[in-house]
């Protein structure tokens, strides 16, 4: 069965580091997107790509960056990682709207502390 | 700011009682759609609205999308303990495709 998968599904680290969240889906999707979610602001979109090379910002861009080298995988690296990015992160894919109904499809998410 | 409005934020019902979330977006919307995440889980998708006064069905759930495609609710009849859970709009504008843009969701309790 076609899937989307996160890792790590855990990770606590440093003021300071770079970190990298893997998302890879198997759904051969086009779309691919990144959400954090945190109390009180339901799901927010960071990056999201709608092919490969194709990267565009969403509304809390700042502090992150995605590439898109094939279709499968969708990176998401915190280039200096900040207190303040310590969420609940969501990697989403679908299909084109012309062929299907957009309709997201989410991985089982990763959960980010920076100390 | 907010592109989609979500309300109420928290809802406790007794089990057995009905309960419904509202949306309502500041443009018009191409696209609905309806998101469940339980806790501890993804969001996971309920249905799409696409047409004007649309309203589609799901056992005890219903759901509406406005005449002005600039609202829509999800009615749940009868709750259940397996309805708990936190529940998104989702609007589509259109302009950019398949972006869309969440409301803050309903959370929902349910007590046996």
């Amino acid at each position: 069965d076609a899937e989307i998968t996160q890792s790590p599904r855990h990770k606590i680290t440093e003021t300071g580091r770079q970190v990298t969240l893997a998302c890879h889906q198997t759904w051969n999707h086009n779309n691919m997107f990144w959400y954090r979610q945190d109390l009180g602001h339901g799901l927010r979109l960071i990056h999201y790509s709608y092919g490969v090379q194709d990267t565009n910002k969403g509304e809390v861009s700042d502090g992150y960056s995605v590439s898109r080298s094939n279709t499968e995988d969708l990176p998401l690296t915190l280039e200096s990682a900040a207190s303040s990015q310590t969420s609940v992160y969501f990697c989403a894919s679908s299909d084109d709207w012309t062929t299907g109904t957009g309709e997201l499809f989410f991985g089982e998410g990763s959960r980010l502390t920076v100390l | 700011g907010q592109q989609v409005m979500q309300i109420p934020q928290y809802q406790h019902v007794q089990e057995g009682e009905d309960f419904t979330t509202y949306c309502n977006s500041s443009t018009t919307l191409s696209n609905i759609q309806w998101y469940k995440q339980r806790p501890g889980g993804h969001p996971v998708f309920l249905i799409q609205l696409v047409k004007s006064g649309e309203v589609k069905k799901q056992k005890r759930l219903t759901f509406q999308f406005g005449e002005a495609k600039k609202n829509s609710s999800l009615h749940i009849t009868a709750t259940q303990t397996t309805d708990v859970g936190t529940y998104f709009c989702a609007g589509d504008r259109g302009s950019t495709l398949g972006r869309l843009y969440f409301g803050r969701g309903t959370q929902l309790t349910v007590w046996p």
